[in-house]
């Protein structure tokens, strides 16, 4: 069955620290999808990354990174020289199936607190 | 990618009553999702809703308590009925919005 975990629950650095989110994912399917999104205090969700199943290519956004790892089924996240606009909760999610666009699987979530 | 409006933004209801959210999309859509956060929680879908034909229910979720509209590609509503304090949650539409689902700013539910 699909699950997507979170083990991290919440997570407290100082501005300017580097900070890595885990998420490890199960699934049965050859094809899938693995977002990372945010929520900030506000509620609203944004999206970050998309990435499929067959690019394990590591990709690089500003302070952003994502390493993907399908070995370890893993898809985790670092923020470089973190700052405090970037405290939030952060959610992986999983989405199977050729299109990617039905159906997630969001982890629990993790609390990121930015102090100054 | 595709903008959502949804509205109420936040109310706080009495036990026993229902409230309706609704949610515009700016671009036609074929599937419509619905999304329950409670406090602390992550996001559990309730619903995929589909224009022209009834939705798709979760386990654990009924169209009595949480009945979906779907009346053209880029409207829907749900409505919690009947609720009680445990309904208090963030409740959230979405739509693939390419190439994630883009969701609307959620409504947050208090029930008194």
């Amino acid at each position: 069955a699909q699950k997507v975990t979170q083990a991290q629950t919440e997570i407290s650095v100082v501005e300017k620290e580097d900070v890595t989110l885990d998420c490890v994912y199960e699934t049965r399917d050859t094809t899938y999808y693995l977002f990372w999104y945010k929520q900030p205090p506000s509620g609203e969700l944004v999206f970050l990354i998309r990435r499929n199943s067959f690019d394990e290519q590591n990709e690089i956004s500003g302070r952003y990174s994502w390493n993907f790892q399908k070995s370890t089924s893993s898809f985790n996240f670092t923020i470089t020289a973190s700052q405090v606009v970037d405290s939030a909760v952060y959610f992986c999610a999983l989405s199977e199936g050729g299109s990617g666009t039905y159906k997630y699987i969001f982890g629990t979530g993790t609390r990121l607190k930015v102090l100054a | 990618s595709a903008v959502i409006s949804q509205k109420p933004s936040r109310d706080i209801c009495q036990r026993g009553t229902s409230l309706t959210i609704q949610c515009q999309v700016d671009s036609q859509v074929t599937m419509m999702f619905w999304y329950r956060q409670q406090p602390g929680q992550s996001l559990t879908l309730i619903a995929t809703a589909n224009q022209g034909s009834e939705a798709t229910y979760e386990s654990g979720f009924v169209i009595d308590k949480f009945p979906i509209s779907r009346p053209n590609l880029t409207f829907s509503t749900l409505t919690v009925s009947n609720m009680s304090p445990e309904d208090s949650s963030i409740y959230l539409c979405s739509v693939d919005g390419g190439p994630a689902y883009t969701f609307g700013s959620g409504t947050r539910l208090t029930v008194v």
